[in-house]
C-alpha cells in the first residue's frame, strides 16, 4: 500500500455539487497538506494541519474547506464545485525530522 | 517573503544533450530547504532530491548533478546526456523552517526530450 493514499483518483462533478476528496497515510507524520496543480502556476497550498486539533488556511483556501479525521486522515471539501477549480490535487505529509514530504498520486478533479 | 522562480517554461532538446534547469529562490530565513521534484505524463511526483541552506555541497547521482549557489539564490539541476524517459514537467521547492514546513513550489519547466 502507498504511504499515501488519494480517493478518488478521478472525479467529474457537476458545478454547483459537494464534494470530498480524502486523503490517508500511514507514514505516522503529524503534519498535512492540500495543494492544487495549475498548468504553469505549480503547486498552491491550500490547507495545512499540524495535528488533529490545528487547521491553517494556505494561500488559496477560498472555496475550500478541510477536515482532519485523525492524524492519519485529512480531507479537502469543494462545498460547491465551479469549473475553475478544475485541477490535480495533492495531499502530502510532512515530518518535522528530516523535512521530508511524502506526497499522494493526486486526485484528478473536474468539474463541468 | 519567501518565493521560488523557474523562469524556463518550457525546454527542448534532443537525446544525449546535457539540459540545465534553472531554479533562483527568496527567502529571509537562515535554515531553509530545497528540493527538486519529477512529475512524469502520469502525473505523480517523484522527489528527486533535498538539500538544506548549510550544506552548499553539489551533489551528483547518475545522470543527475544539482549546484547550490547562496550567493546567487539558485538551486540549478543539470541532466547529462538527456534521454526520452527524461521528459517530464520539474519542480523546484522551498521550505523555510520558520514559516512551519510549508513547501512553496516554483511554476515548473516542462522538458521535453526528443528522440
Amino acid at each position: 500500500d502507498a504511504d499515501v493514499t488519494q480517493t478518488p483518483r478521478n472525479r467529474i462533478t457537476k458545478t454547483g455539487k459537494r464534494i470530498m476528496l480524502e486523503c490517508s497515510q500511514t507514514k505516522g507524520h503529524d503534519r498535512m497538506y492540500w495543494y492544487r496543480q495549475d498548468p504553469g502556476l505549480g503547486l498552491r497550498l491550500i490547507y495545512y494541519s499540524f495535528d488533529v486539533k490545528d487547521i491553517n488556511k494556505g494561500e488559496i483556501s477560498d472555496g475550500y474547506s478541510v477536515s482532519r479525521q485523525a492524524q492519519a486522515k485529512f480531507s479537502l471539501s469543494l462545498e460547491s464545485a465551479i469549473p475553475n477549480q478544475t485541477a490535480l490535487y495533492f495531499c502530502a505529509t510532512g515530518s518535522d525530522e528530516n523535512y521530508g514530504y511524502t506526497f499522494g498520486s493526486g486526485t484528478r478533479l473536474t468539474v463541468v | 517573503a519567501q518565493k521560488v522562480t523557474q523562469a524556463q517554461t518550457e525546454i527542448s532538446v534532443v537525446e544525449k544533450e546535457d539540459v540545465t534547469l534553472d531554479c533562483v529562490y527568496e527567502t529571509r530565513d537562515t535554515t531553509y530547504y530545497l528540493f527538486w521534484y519529477k512529475q512524469p505524463p502520469s502525473g505523480e511526483l517523484v522527489f528527486l532530491i533535498r538539500r538544506n541552506s548549510f550544506d552548499e555541497q553539489n551533489e551528483i547521482s547518475g545522470r543527475y548533478s544539482w549546484n547550490f549557489q547562496k550567493s546567487t539564490s539558485s538551486f540549478n539541476f543539470t541532466i547529462t546526456a538527456s534521454q526520452v524517459v527524461d521528459s517530464a514537467v520539474y519542480f523546484c521547492a522551498l521550505s523555510e523552517r520558520r514559516n512551519t514546513g510549508k513547501l512553496i513550489f516554483g511554476q515548473g519547466t516542462t522538458l521535453q526530450v526528443k528522440p
